[in-house]
């Protein structure tokens, strides 16, 4: 069975300083893997995605990156935070081509002061 | 469009009632349409979906209805349970696996005994 682990599973950070979110999935080979936003009481928004080894394609701006080091990671991060960074940051694999089902995991809710 | 509308954003209904929630879409070529349950706090997790070659689709109390023509599809609870109170999420997505899965706004269900 396949698992997603993210970390940290909360943060509280100073505007300007960096940050570093990250996202591994066990028992799936090449995994689609994705990164949502979810303000406090809002909608999920995907930032980024990523179908293979060095390689993420982003789909909304919002001053972050994100990086493909290994299969079964995910890496999101940012040198500088904004306040407006606050909220919940879910990564997500996609069980393609087989159900084409998303699964997300456990989020990490992030502050920004 | 890419637009994922749902309705309605506040819910409540009496124990034992149903409730029902209804999204549209804008992409005609959206063949893919998952439900995602979120409890406060935690993670959203995929409670039922429904692929365009179908029109309804039963798991247990959940029923999912698709109207391709109108380009709307909807989940009803049947028989609902405090434990039913919850945020529901409605999505979208294209038939590839870089079509982006764009999200409902969000409808916030309270089940009241």
């Amino acid at each position: 069975a396949q698992t997603i682990h993210q970390w940290p599973v909360a943060e509280i950070k100073a505007v300007g300083s960096p940050l570093s979110l990250g996202c591994t999935i066990k028992g799936k080979s090449s995994p689609n893997l994705y990164w949502y936003w979810q303000a406090t009481g809002g909608t999920l928004q995907q930032l980024f995605y990523s179908i293979t080894v060095g390689q993420v394609e982003s789909v909304v701006q919002l001053n972050l990156s994100a990086s493909r080091p290994k299969d079964d990671q995910f890496i999101l991060s940012t040198e500088k935070l904004l306040l407006s960074h606050s909220g919940f940051y879910l990564c997500a694999w996609r069980d393609w081509p087989n159900t084409g089902q998303l699964y997300f995991g456990e989020g990490s809710k992030l502050t920004v002061l | 469009g890419e637009q994922v509308e749902q309705l309605p954003s506040i819910l409540r209904v009496q124990e034992g009632s149903s409730a029902s929630i209804n999204c549209s879409y804008e992409d005609s070529a959206s063949n893919y349409f998952p439900w995602y349950k979120q409890e406060p706090g935690e993670n959203p997790k995929l409670i039922i979906d429904i692929r365009s070659n179908m029109e309804r689709k039963q798991i247990q109390e959940l029923i999912v209805l698709l109207d391709k023509k109108a380009k709307r599809f909807s989940l009803h609870i049947t028989d609902t349970q405090p434990g039913d109170s919850a945020m529901y999420f409605c999505a979208a997505k294209g038939s590839s696996s870089f079509s982006k899965l764009v999200f409902g706004q969000g409808t916030s269900l309270s089940v009241v005994p």
